[in-house]
């Protein structure tokens, strides 16, 4: 089956400082690349996401981008805020189906 | 609009106890799924509904967890004779559909179990 691995485990930046976070797959039939953000205590809120079919997506200060080669994604916030500490968690799926998850980032960002 | 609402919250269990943890969809949602999540397992797949489709269980851990879902809404994940390494928080999501290319899916607040 599916296997998603995300480094790095931790990650601590200084406000205003960008923040990337990666992800490799193993499955090339996998074709959807959601990535959740989760505060504690609450469920897993989607950020963005990306499908097999477009190499890179931007919201604001939040990007995703996608090699299909090389199945890996990586996730990129920049100017980051004190409000975007939390866990991050990458996944992927194929064709809508169960979500394989990344083990996660703990994200610290420093006022 | 509302989102997807999970109860209880919380639920403390003794070792051997079945338990019922329930799962309220966005409305309109044909999929629904199950995860739990863990500290030594990370967010693990256990069960997934779409439609009237027979539901993937590929993920339940043994024969003492189950899960239905009735009138292709509310669901119920139960786990019955309760372990100690059954505690965690068990998750909830659901999405329009299953379709090709991925659908989000929205998840809700979770339940705790704590089995004792």
């Amino acid at each position: 089956g599916e296997n998603v691995e995300q480094h790095p485990s931790t990650l601590s930046v200084q406000e205003g400082d960008s923040a990337v976070i990666k992800c490799t797959y193993s499955d090339s039939a996998s074709n959807y690349f959601p990535w959740y953000k989760q505060e504690l205590g609450k469920g897993p809120q989607l950020i963005i996401d990306i499908r097999s079919n477009v190499g890179e997506k931007k919201d604001q200060r939040i990007a995703v981008t996608l090699n299909k080669t090389a199945k890996h994604f990586s996730l990129h916030i920049t100017e980051t805020q004190p409000e975007d500490s939390a866990v991050y968690f990458c996944a992927a799926s194929i064709d809508g189906g169960k979500l394989t998850f990344g083990q996660g980032t703990i994200l610290t960002v420093h006022p | 609009g509302a989102g997807v609402s999970q109860s209880p919250s919380n639920k403390v269990t003794e070792k051997g106890k079945d338990v019922e943890l329930r799962c309220d969809p966005i409305s309109g949602h044909t999929a629904l799924y199950w995860y739990r999540q863990s500290l030594g397992q990370g967010l693990e797949f256990l069960i997934y509904f779409q439609g009237n489709s027979a539901p993937d269980k590929s993920g339940l851990p043994s024969d003492r967890f189950s899960a239905e879902r009735t009138g292709g809404s509310v669901s119920t994940l139960t786990i019955q004779r309760t372990q100690q390494e059954d505690s965690a928080v068990y998750l909830c999501a659901s999405s329009p559909r299953a379709s090709r290319g991925g659908e989000t899916q929205y998840f809700g607040p979770g339940t705790r179990l704590l089995v004792l």
